[in-house]
């Protein structure tokens, strides 16, 4: 069965405090792997798609890399701003529309 | 560029009771996608529409939730009749290019609380 596993389930950072998320997966067919972001009460709004073992995205404080059995989201510098969930999710090839989501990553940046 | 567009926001109904959801999508995108989400989870596909077409209904519980998308693009949930465990956030998210590049857009979710 496919699985998507994020740690840790929250984090607490200071400003300034860089560090990483986690993604591994376990899936027969890797498609693409996606990292989401979703404020409280909002939408997940999409940040990054990843689609082969060595692949690297980067937007602002953000950069997402991809291996064979996970994913990692660095975060450089974060800001209060950069506070939220961020989601990861993979598909199959066959299914490439069909996101499976793990259960998050909860960040909290204080000053 | 307006987002996908949600309503109601939120809703609280008793058990057995009956509830509609409602999306408009991003104009000209053609894959539209429900998805529960519960609390400290991640989003779970319901259904998923290519124009008319639900194309992926395999997660959705047909014996209480049904879905419609007349005309290709806006859609509507129903869940008949709600019981206690609906109670969730239902997103609604639309793609253009089939979503093949994992480029979903969301809506801000309705809240479902089911007493």
């Amino acid at each position: 069965e496919d699985q998507v596993t994020q740690s840790p389930e929250a984090l607490r950072l200071q400003e300034g405090e860089s560090s990483s998320l986690n993604c591994s997966y376990t899936v027969s067919g890797l498609r693409g792997l996606f990292w989401y972001r979703q404020d409280p009460g909002k939408g997940p709004e999409f940040l990054f798609t990843l689609y082969s073992a060595g692949e690297e995205k980067e937007k602002e404080r953000l950069k997402a890399t991809l291996t064979k059995k996970e994913s990692f989201l660095h975060i450089t510098a974060p800001k209060p701003e950069d506070s939220a969930t961020y989601l990861c999710a993979v598909s199959k090839t066959g299914t490439a529309s069909k996101l499976t989501f793990g259960t998050g990553t909860r960040l909290q940046v204080t000053l | 560029e307006a987002g996908v567009v949600q309503s109601p926001r939120y809703k609280i109904i008793e058990k057995k009771q009956p509830v509609a959801f409602w999306c408009n999508p991003i104009s000209g995108h053609n894959t539209l996608y429900w998805y529960l989400q519960n609390l400290g989870q991640g989003p779970e596909l319901l259904i998923r529409y290519e124009n008319e077409e639900a194309v992926d209904d395999s997660q959705l519980p047909k014996d209480r939730f049904s879905a419609e998308r007349l005309k290709g693009v806006d859609s509507t949930l129903k869940i008949q009749p709600a019981e206690l465990g609906d109670s969730a956030v239902y997103l609604c998210a639309s793609s253009n290019r089939r979503g093949q590049t994992g480029e979903l857009f969301f809506g801000e979710g309705s809240r479902l609380t089911v007493l």
